[in-house]
């Protein structure tokens, strides 16, 4: 299976902050990511899918880039709401679909 | 409004079968296929496999072959996961989530655009 590491594993911030989340791939994957936000006791939300396209209804600060083995999702200016743990998705069906460890990101 | 709906928490022992169900609303069921991920108590999201909704093909995680099985009902438009001979590493909040299928040359990649609410299934020893 593709394995995926995020980085870093948590990370304190402020509101107004700007913040990136890194994702690695194992092996290439062209740009076939998505990133998730899951709140506590929620089930996940996809913000981003296909590494930089924005799901309906998502803010636009949220964004994501890259392709290949390296990618980020970045939020341009912390919300309140925006407290979350955060997963990256390799979205091929071969040979299996795979997660990130997930980013806790934490008011500071 | 696409809506997954999960039943509710299960407490089983040992070596009990236990199967979830996710009613599905607000699409046509038959279209998409739905997947299932598990969380353990802490932890992070473990895809286990799929289902297509509408000839009820399957395919399962490498770690989850053999040991749980889809189904679905059309008619109920509902989707089901059991487990056959549950263990204490079983313990986890389980999840559906709808499939959205884009087909890209050599691959097919899936994106989960709507989830239920999450079944947990404890298991005591």
């Amino acid at each position: 299976d593709i394995q995926m590491t995020q980085s870093p594993s948590s990370v304190s911030a402020s509101v107004g902050d700007r913040v990136t989340i890194a994702c690695r791939a194992s092996q290439g994957i062209s740009t076939w990511l998505a990133w998730y936000q899951q709140k506590p006791g929620q089930a996940p939300k996809l913000l981003i899918f296909g590494a930089s396209s924005l799901q309906s209804g998502v803010p636009s600060r949220f964004s994501g880039s890259g392709s290949g083995t390296d990618f980020t999702l970045t939020i341009s200016s912390l919300q309140p709401e925006d407290f979350a743990t955060y997963y990256c998705q390799q979205a091929n069906n071969f040979p299996g679909i795979t997660f990130g460890q997930g980013t806790r990101l934490e008011i500071k | 409004q696409v809506q997954l709906v999960q039943s509710g928490a299960e407490v089983k022992e040992a070596g009990a079968p236990v199967k979830v169900s996710c009613k599905a609303s607000g699409y046509t069921f038959t279209t998409y296929a739905m997947h299932w991920v598990r969380q353990a108590p802490g932890q992070g999201l473990e895809w286990m496999g799929w289902i297509n909704a509408g000839n009820g093909n399957t395919k399962y995680s490498q770690n989850f072959q053999g040991r749980v099985t889809f189904t679905r009902d059309t008619s109920a438009s509902t989707v089901y996961m059991d487990v056959g001979s549950l263990t204490s590493e079983d313990t986890a909040v389980y999840y559906c989530a709808r499939g959205r299928i884009v087909v890209v040359p050599g691959a097919y990649l899936y994106y989960f655009d709507y989830w239920g609410q999450g079944t947990l299934v404890t298991v005591s020893s």
